[in-house]
C-alpha cells in the first residue's frame, strides 16, 4: 500500500487568502487525485493531478480557484485560492497503488477553516 | 438519480451484533467496488476491494456485490466498539480511476 502524507494537517485561514496543501507519497504512483469533503458530506472529486501536464478538473471546480501542480510521480500540491467560509472543508489527497494499479489510498486530510 | 446512494444512518448496534451496510448504484458499467472506513478527523482507510460480482471475505468483514440488482453490501460480524466509524462505499468503472463515493453510513457499536 501507499503511505500518503499531507501538510498542513489543519489550518485556520483568513477570508481572501490562499493556502497550498502538499501531498507526498512514499512511492511512485501513476494517478493522484484531490477530493473535498465538506462537513457532514461525502467525498467530492476536485481534480486528477496529471504528472507533467495540467490537472483535469471536475464540473464545478476551476483551475483559478484550485490550481494543482504535480511536478513528479510522488508529489502534488493543491492551492485553495481567495478563500471564503464556503471553502471550509477537509481536502484529501489520494493515489492509485497496488500490484494491479487498482486500489486507491488516501492521506489523512487537511482540515481548513476559513474565518 | 445520484450515481451512488447510501443511507447515512446513524446506525447503532450492541457489541457482537452483525452489521449490514448497503449501497445502490445506477450505472451498470461500474465494475470496481470498495468500502472505506473513516474515523472522526481521519482520512478514509481502504477496507475491502471487489471486482465485478461475488463475495469477498477478510476476517470479520465480508463484501458482497450483486451487479444484477446494482447493490453492494458490507457485513461486519461480531462488531466491536472499535468499528464505530463512518463507512463509505465507492465505485468506479475502470481500474485506477477516480472513485465515486456514497454519503457514508455512521456506525456506532456500544459495549
Amino acid at each position: 500500500s501507499a503511505v500518503i502524507s499531507q501538510k498542513p494537517s489543519r489550518d485556520i485561514c483568513q477570508r481572501g487568502t490562499s493556502l497550498t496543501i502538499q501531498c507526498q507519497v512514499d512511492s511512485q504512483v501513476t494517478m493522484m487525485f484531490w477530493y473535498r469533503q465538506q462537513p457532514g458530506q461525502s467525498l467530492t472529486l476536485i481534480a486528477t493531478a496529471n504528472q507533467g501536464s495540467e490537472a483535469t478538473y471536475e464540473s464545478g471546480f476551476v483551475i483559478d480557484k484550485f490550481p494543482i501542480s504535480r511536478p513528479n510521480l510522488t508529489f502534488s500540491t493543491l492551492t485553495v485560492s481567495n478563500m471564503s467560509p464556503e471553502d471550509s472543508s477537509i481536502y484529501l489527497c489520494s493515489a492509485v497503488s497496488g500490484v494491479a494499479g487498482n486500489t486507491i489510498y488516501f492521506g489523512e486530510g487537511s482540515w481548513l477553516t476559513v474565518v | 438519480q445520484k450515481e451512488v446512494e447510501q443511507d447515512p444512518g446513524p446506525l447503532s448496534v450492541p457489541e457482537g451484533a452483525i452489521v449490514s451496510l448497503n449501497c445502490t448504484y445506477s450505472n451498470s458499467a461500474f465494475q470496481y467496488f470498495m468500502w472505506y472506513r473513516q474515523y472522526s478527523r481521519k482520512g478514509p482507510e481502504l477496507l475491502m476491494y471487489t471486482y465485478s460480482s461475488g463475495n469477498k471475505e477478510d476476517g470479520r468483514f465480508t463484501a458482497q456485490v450483486d451487479k444484477s440488482s446494482k447493490y453492494i453490501s458490507l457485513f461486519i460480524r461480531d462488531s466491536q466498539p472499535s468499528d464505530s466509524a463512518t463507512y463509505l462505499c465507492a465505485i468506479s468503472n475502470q481500474a485506477g480511476t477516480a472513485l465515486i463515493f456514497g454519503k457514508g453510513t455512521t456506525l456506532s457499536v456500544s459495549s
